[in-house]
Formats: structure tokens, sequence, C-alpha cells
């Protein structure tokens, strides 16, 4: 099984400033025959289900800000927003879908400081 | 638009079997390259990837859960039911069905249902 780990656990940023999550898998997602990271970063706030924000590691879902960009390859993966809202408090998730079973990674809470 | 909806019990006892039902609207299941997986989310924990069931029937299972996990779909109701087995206290969670993103290979999920949060105690 690939095992998605996510640095920090929790982080407290500032309105207006950057927010940097990072993720790194136990193995390769690159899938050599086409060039894509099969990796995903989702968002969690409280009650309700998780929402797609990036997907292929940098492709945004539609719909989604700008704000909220993807990086990285291999095994080394960045979600980074550029400049926090009130609304960016969530729980992040990444996940790998390069083979089952389709693991998350332990989550990131994001909070202002 | 595309939504799902999880229904099933809400308590079930320990080594009872779950089955749980996800009614979609917005979509067909038999529509070429549509597939709707099952996640679970214990209260305060992350998200747990269990099962996946395509268009033409192909189902993926997670390895540590498969023996006790059965993912089946209904065309004709619109439905996709997953059943677990032998059910213990460590599989309360709540648990999430979801659309599988379009496109080859893009096995991540783009719409999901509320959830239904299911306690196993006796």
């Amino acid at each position: 099984d690939i095992v998605m780990t996510q640095s920090p656990d929790s982080l407290a940023v500032s309105l207006g400033e950057r927010a940097t999550i990072n993720c790194k898998s136990s193995q390769s997602v690159l899938y050599s025959s086409n060039n894509k990271n099969y990796f995903a970063w989702y968002q969690q706030k409280p009650g309700q289900p998780p929402k797609l924000l990036i997907y292929w590691a940098s492709t945004r879902e539609s719909g989604v800000p700008d704000r909220f960009s993807g990086s990285g390859s291999g095994t080394d993966f960045t979600l980074t927003i550029s400049s926090l809202q009130a609304e960016d408090v969530a729980v992040y998730y990444c996940q790998q879908y390069y083979s089952t079973p389709y693991s998350f990674g332990q989550g990131t809470k994001l909070e202002i400081k | 638009q595309i939504t799902l909806k999880e229904s099933g019990p809400t308590l079930v006892k320990p080594t009872q079997t779950l089955t749980l039902t996800c009614t979609v609207s917005g979509f067909s299941l038999s529509t070429s390259g549509v597939g709707v997986g099952w996640i679970r989310q214990p209260p305060g924990k992350a998200l747990e990837w269990l099962a996946l069931i395509y268009w033409d029937d192909d189902q993926r299972y997670s390895p540590s859960l498969k023996n006790r996990l059965t993912i089946t779909k209904d065309t004709s109701k619109n439905q996709v039911v997953l059943t677990m087995t032998n059910m213990d206290p460590v599989d309360t969670a709540t648990y999430y069905c979801a659309h599988r993103l379009g496109g080859s290979g893009t096995n991540t999920f783009d719409y999901w249902g509320q959830g239904t949060l299911v306690t196993v105690s006796s």
C-alpha cells in the first residue's frame, strides 16, 4: 500500500498570507507512460463532505479559486493557498489514485493566526 | 446536477452485516467511464478509501477489507450498494459515497454525498 504523509499536522496563518501544506507518498505516483501524477487535494470543512480542489497534482477543479495551486511530482507534493481567506479554514487531505487502496493522508488542519 | 445520497442503519451490533445504499441522480451508472466509490471517516479521523465500482461492473476493493466488503450496483434503480460483514466498533464512522471524476485513470472523486454516520455498538 502507498502511505501518504502530510506535514504539518496543523498550521496557523494570518489572513492574506500564504499557506503551504506538504504531502509525501511512500512510492512514486507518477505514471511514466503518460507523465501524469495520480494525486489529488481535498478540502473538508466541519460537518461537510470533502471537496475536490486539485487533481493530476496541479489541475484545479472547476470553480476552485485560483489562490489554490498544486505542485510537485513523483513522491513530493505541495498545496499552496496564495492569500488565505477566512473561508479557507478547513482540514486538507491529499490522496493518491495510482494504485489501490487509493489512500489519503492524515489531514492538515488550517486555522487563522 | 449530480447528487448522491447515502442511506442505511445508523446503529449496528458487533458481528452484524452492514448494508448501505447510495442513490444517485444526474448521471447513469451504465455510462462509459462512470464509477462510484465508498469512503469512510471515523469521528475526528482521516478518510479511508473502501471500494469502487465502474460502469462495466468492474470492482476495486481496499485489500485490508476485501474479504468483508461487497460493492454492487443496480442501474435500473440508480443505486450502488456496499455491504460490510462482521462489523466491529472500530468500523464506527461516517460512510460517504462519491462520484468518480471522469476521464481515464481519474480514480478520485468530484461529487460526494453528505455521508451517513454508522455506529457499531451492542
